[in-house]
């Protein structure tokens, strides 16, 4: 069955550095979204892509749709300790009713 | 007003029990779902119903029942509760068109002892 991976599972940053995680998939995705989850809370939507090479930004953040929509990456610029959490890629390629999430990246960032 | 609430936020209880979770949805959604977060924080799928209709079971065991009265709800009935179900169970919602948003409850974290 269809698989997406994250990469990477975890990363500690310094508070003001840059933060990437990518999503990849085995097969093409209809489109991809994005979820942050605090720690001890749950995932919250960030963004939907569905265009091949999409790029939206939200702030700080970057999201980018891969030109054959077999992958996805999140950019951070400069983080801040607010955006301490584990971020999710998801997608309901196949059926409508499904929605599977990647494995997720955690990020921590100190002072 | 929450969009998504499920109940009980905590749940403790001892191997072999019966538990029930509760999960109502207010945003007119048509789609709700189940997920098991493990310790390692993966989301994984175990139920989706469209308009009261079981769409996904992903070889859940049969121990775990989901029951839709209506759309706005998904309760989630588990049996002979085992360690290992010990995790923490989000119910969500989504509309199926344009945006595919889902809304997660805040969670309920089981642990059987």
């Amino acid at each position: 069955g269809q698989q997406v991976m994250q990469i990477p599972q975890y990363q500690h940053v310094q508070e003001g550095e840059d933060f990437t995680t990518y999503c990849n998939s085995s097969t093409t995705l209809s489109n991809i979204q994005w979820y942050k989850q605090r720690p001890g809370g749950h995932p919250v939507f960030l963004i939907q892509l569905v265009k091949s090479g999409e790029v939206k930004k939200q702030k700080r953040l970057t999201f980018q749709f891969g030109e054959a929509k077999k992958n996805s990456s999140l950019h951070i610029t400069a983080t801040q300790t607010t955006d301490v959490g584990t971020y999710f890629c998801a997608d309901n390629t196949g059926t409508a009713s499904k929605l599977t999430f990647g494995t997720g990246t955690r990020l921590q960032v100190t002072l | 007003d929450t969009a998504v609430s499920q109940t009980p936020k905590y749940l403790v209880t001892q191997m072999g029990n019966d538990k029930s979770i509760k999960c109502e949805q207010n945003l007119g959604h048509d789609t709700m779902y189940w997920y098991k977060q493990d310790s390692k924080k993966f989301l994984k799928i175990m139920f989706s119903y469209n308009n009261k209709e079981l769409i996904i079971n992903e070889t859940v065991p049969n121990r775990f029942s989901p029951k839709s009265p209506d759309k706005a709800h998904l309760n989630l009935h588990i049996n002979s509760l085992e360690l290992g179900d010990s995790a923490v169970y989000f119910c969500a919602s989504s509309q199926d068109w344009p945006v595919l948003e889902a809304f997660f409850g805040q969670g309920t974290r089981l642990t059987v002892v």
